[in-house]
C-alpha cells in the first residue's frame, strides 16, 4: 500500500518556464512534508519542506504548496532551468507518535528541462 | 563539513556471496538510515539506528539482512548469503534528532549499487 503517491512518472518543460511537480498522500498522520532532488549516481539531496501547520513555503524559485483536505503538496519551480533536471522524490513524515523519525518517499518524478 | 560516506560505491559478486556495504554518518547526527532503492519498490526504508541502537528493523526484507552500528560513526549493512534479486543502490542517510537542531531532514550518501549475478 502506497502511502505516498507520484503519479507523473516523467515530466518535461521549457527552460524559463514553470515546474509543477505533484503528489499525494493517504496516511493522515503525516505532517511533515519534504521534496528531494536527485541527480543520476548521487544520493538524494533536501530541496525544501512544509509543516502542516503552514499551505505554502517558498526558498527562492521553489515553492511547496500543501492542501492538507485534499492530501495534496506540490512543487513549483519558476523559472525552470536545464541544471534542474533531475529526479524529484516527496517525502512524508509523522512526526507525532513513535514513528516520527521515518521518512515515507514516492517513487519519483523525472524532470527534465529542455533548453 | 563531510556528508555521508559510503563505500564501497560500487559492488558486484556472485549468488551466495557475502555482501558487506559500508558507511559513515556526518559527525553528530545520532539517526542513522539504510535504504533500498528499486525501479519496482522505489526507495524503501529498510532499518534505522538511533544513537547506535536499532529502532525499528521492519523493512529488512529477510535474515539474510543484518545491519549493525558498533559506534556513532560507522555502520554496516550485511547480506549473506546474496542473491541476484537483491541487485538495487543502496542508500546510507543521517540526521540530528536532539538538541536545539533537531530537524526531520535526512542527509544521503553517494550510494553503494550493488549487482548480484
Amino acid at each position: 500500500d502506497q502511502q505516498v503517491k507520484q503519479n507523473s512518472p516523467s515530466l518535461s518543460v521549457q527552460e524559463g518556464r514553470i515546474s509543477i511537480l505533484n503528489c499525494d498522500y493517504t496516511n493522515s498522520m503525516f505532517d511533515y512534508f519534504l521534496w528531494y532532488k536527485k541527480y543520476p549516481a548521487e544520493g538524494p539531496t533536501f530541496l525544501i519542506s512544509i509543516s502542516s501547520i503552514k499551505d505554502k513555503n517558498e526558498d527562492g524559485r521553489f515553492t511547496v504548496f500543501l492542501n492538507k483536505s485534499a492530501k495534496h503538496l506540490s512543487l513549483h519551480i519558476v523559472p525552470s532551468q536545464p541544471g534542474d533536471s533531475a529526479v524529484y522524490f516527496c517525502a512524508a513524515s509523522a512526526t507525532r507518535g513513535g514513528s516520527n523519525y521515518k521518512l515515507t518517499f514516492g517513487k519519483g518524478t523525472l524532470l527534465t528541462v529542455n533548453p | 563539513d563531510a556528508g555521508v560516506i559510503q563505500s564501497p560505491r560500487h559492488e558486484v559478486t556472485e549468488m551466495g556471496q557475502e555482501v558487506t556495504l559500508r558507511c559513515k554518518p556526518i559527525s553528530g547526527h545520532d539517526y542513522l538510515f539504510w535504504y533500498r532503492q528499486t525501479m519496482m519498490r522505489g526507495l524503501e526504508l529498510l532499518i534505522y539506528f538511533n544513537n547506535n541502537v536499532p529502532i525499528d528493523d521492519s523493512g529488512m526484507p529477510e535474515d539474510r539482512f543484518s545491519a549493525k552500528m558498533p559506534n556513532a560513526s560507522f555502520s554496516t549493512l550485511k547480506i549473506q548469503p546474496s542473491e541476484p534479486r537483491d541487485s538495487a543502490v543502496y542508500f546510507c542517510a543521517s540526521r540530528r534528532g536532539t538538541g536545539t537542531s533537531v530537524s526531520y531532514e535526512q542527509y544521503f550518501g553517494p550510494g553503494t549499487r550493488l549487482t548480484v549475478t
